[in-house]
């Protein structure tokens, strides 16, 4: 089976750097991804990695080990409204269709 | 615009009794997805599609059923053999099962078992 590791919550100061992290267990890989959810709300793509090193998109990056099994978000000159929930999401396994999520990061971006 | 529309977005339902969740997207993606979400917690997937007439089981299928006839709708009915099925109800739908396949999500539906 698949299954992602990552911590439960985060807080940060507005303006500062905060990494999240993600662990990963699956029989095939296809590519890491991360999404960003608001309470209440949907959750939105944010960045994919399927080869080892930092993807940056804006403030935010993303960067994979595959070798490690593992991978990280990158949030930058953090703002109020990057407080949500991150996940991060393997698509592996028996299909590339298939996109299994870890349990969330709740990022709390405080003043 | 195009986009994901998921209905009803509140549902009550009682005990014993089936209820379907719709979904629909006008996007022209090949495979859709049904997630379930409770409080404070991850995306745990239900079912997957991949193409028209297929779908696969994903992690927690049991008191599911879905089908897929049409290219734009993903239906989820949950059967009254789901012991617990008060929850958030996320349906997606993506371009590819390669490269990012960047998954678009609905607002979701909620359900609540009374």
């Amino acid at each position: 089976g698949q299954s992602l590791e990552q911590p439960s919550e985060v807080t940060a100061v507005e303006g500062a750097i905060v990494q999240i992290n993600c662990t990963y267990q699956t029989s095939g890989f296809y590519g890491l991804s991360w999404y960003q959810q608001h309470d209440g709300g949907a959750p939105t793509f944010l960045s994919y990695n399927a080869l080892d090193g930092l993807e940056e998109t804006g403030r935010f990056s993303s960067f994979l080990s595959r070798s490690d099994s593992y991978g990280y978000l990158l949030l930058q000159e953090l703002q109020m409204k990057d407080s949500a929930s991150y996940f991060c999401a393997v698509r592996g396994g028996d299909s590339s269709y298939k996109l299994i999520f870890g349990s969330g990061t709740r990022l709390l971006v405080r003043p | 615009d195009g986009g994901i529309t998921q209905s009803p977005k509140y549902l009550f339902r009682k005990e014993g009794q089936n209820v379907t969740l719709s979904c629909e997207q006008n996007l022209n993606h090949d495979a859709m997805y049904w997630y379930r979400q409770d409080p404070g917690q991850g995306l745990r997937l239900i079912y997957y599609s991949q193409i028209v007439n297929d779908f696969q089981k994903g992690d927690i299928a049991e008191g599911y059923s879905v089908s897929r006839e049409k290219k734009e709708s993903f239906p989820l009915t949950v059967t009254s053999a789901q012991k617990n099925p008060t929850a958030f109800y996320l349906c997606a739908s993506s371009n590819s099962g390669q490269g990012a396949g960047e998954l678009f999500f609905g607002e979701g539906s909620r359900l609540t078992v009374l």
